[in-house]
C-alpha cells in the first residue's frame, strides 16, 4: 500500500487563492482514480472533487463547481486542488485520497477569513 | 444528487457484533458503487478501513469486515474492542461524483 502527504494549506482571505499539493508515494497515481474530500471541524466528512486516472474526467461537489479544479501530474506522482474565489465555508481540513493507499493521513487545513 | 444514509448512533457491548450500514436515496447499492468505510477516533484523522465493499487495508484489523445486505453496504465489528469507539463514515460512488453518509456514531459499552 501507498502513502498521500498533503501540503499547501494557510489562512487566505475570502475571495483570495489557494493551491493543495498532494504527493503519493508506493504507488502509480497514473493507473488511479485520485479524490480530494474535507472536514469542517466538527463535522462529517465531505467529498469534493475526483479526476480519472488518466485525467479525461473530472468530478465537483455542486458548491464548488467553478472555484476549485482538481489536477495531476503523473510525472511528479503529485495530485492537486486549485482553490479560486474562496469563501468561508470552504474553512475545513482537505485530504487526499485514492484505493491503493487510503486517505492521506496529515490533512492541509485551509482557512478562510478576514 | 443521491442522499446516503447511516444510522445516526449504535452501542455494542465489549466482545460483541455489530452492523453498521450505509444506504442510498437512489436505490440499492451495489458493488458499482464501490462502498469504503472510514474510521475517525475523537482527535485524529479519518483513516480507510474498507475500500470496494469488502477489501480491507494492512492496517485495517480483521474483526472489520465488509459486505452488501439487505441492499445496503455493511460494516461488520465482531469481537468490539474498547479502542473501536469512533465515528464511521460510508462513501459511495456515482460513476464519478461521490457521497459520503453522514456518519455512525459507534459507542462500545
Amino acid at each position: 500500500e501507498g502513502q498521500l502527504v498533503e501540503s499547501g494549506g494557510g489562512l487566505v482571505q475570502p475571495g483570495g487563492s489557494l493551491r493543495l499539493s498532494c504527493a503519493a508515494s508506493g504507488f502509480t497515481i497514473s493507473a488511479h482514480w485520485m479524490s480530494w474530500v474535507r472536514q469542517t471541524p466538527g463535522k462529517g466528512l465531505e467529498w469534493v472533487a475526483t479526476i480519472k486516472y488518466d485525467g479525461s474526467e473530472e468530478y465537483y461537489v455542486d458548491s464548488v463547481k467553478g472555484r476549485l479544479t482538481i489536477s495531476k501530474d503523473n510525472a511528479k506522482n503529485s495530485l492537486y486542488l486549485q482553490m479560486n474565489s474562496l469563501r468561508v465555508e470552504d474553512t475545513a481540513v482537505y485530504y487526499c485520497d485514492s484505493t491503493p493507499s487510503g486517505l492521506g493521513g496529515r490533512g492541509a487545513l485551509v482557512t478562510v477569513s478576514s | 444528487q443521491a442522499v446516503v444514509t447511516q444510522e445516526p448512533s449504535l452501542t455494542v457491548s465489549p466482545g460483541g457484533t455489530v452492523t453498521l450500514t450505509c444506504g442510498s436515496s437512489s436505490g440499492a447499492v451495489t458493488n458499482d458503487h464501490y462502498p469504503f468505510w472510514f474510521q475517525q477516533k475523537p482527535g485524529q484523522a479519518p483513516k480507510t478501513l474498507i475500500y470496494d465493499t469488502s477489501n480491507r487495508y494492512s492496517w485495517t484489523p480483521a474483526r472489520f469486515s465488509g459486505s452488501l445486505l439487505g441492499g445496503k453496504a455493511a460494516l461488520t465489528l465482531s469481537g468490539a474492542q474498547p479502542e473501536d469507539e469512533a465515528d464511521y463514515f460510508c462513501l459511495l460512488s456515482y460513476s464519478g461524483p461521490r457521497v459520503f453518509g453522514g456518519g455512525t456514531k459507534l459507542t462500545v459499552l
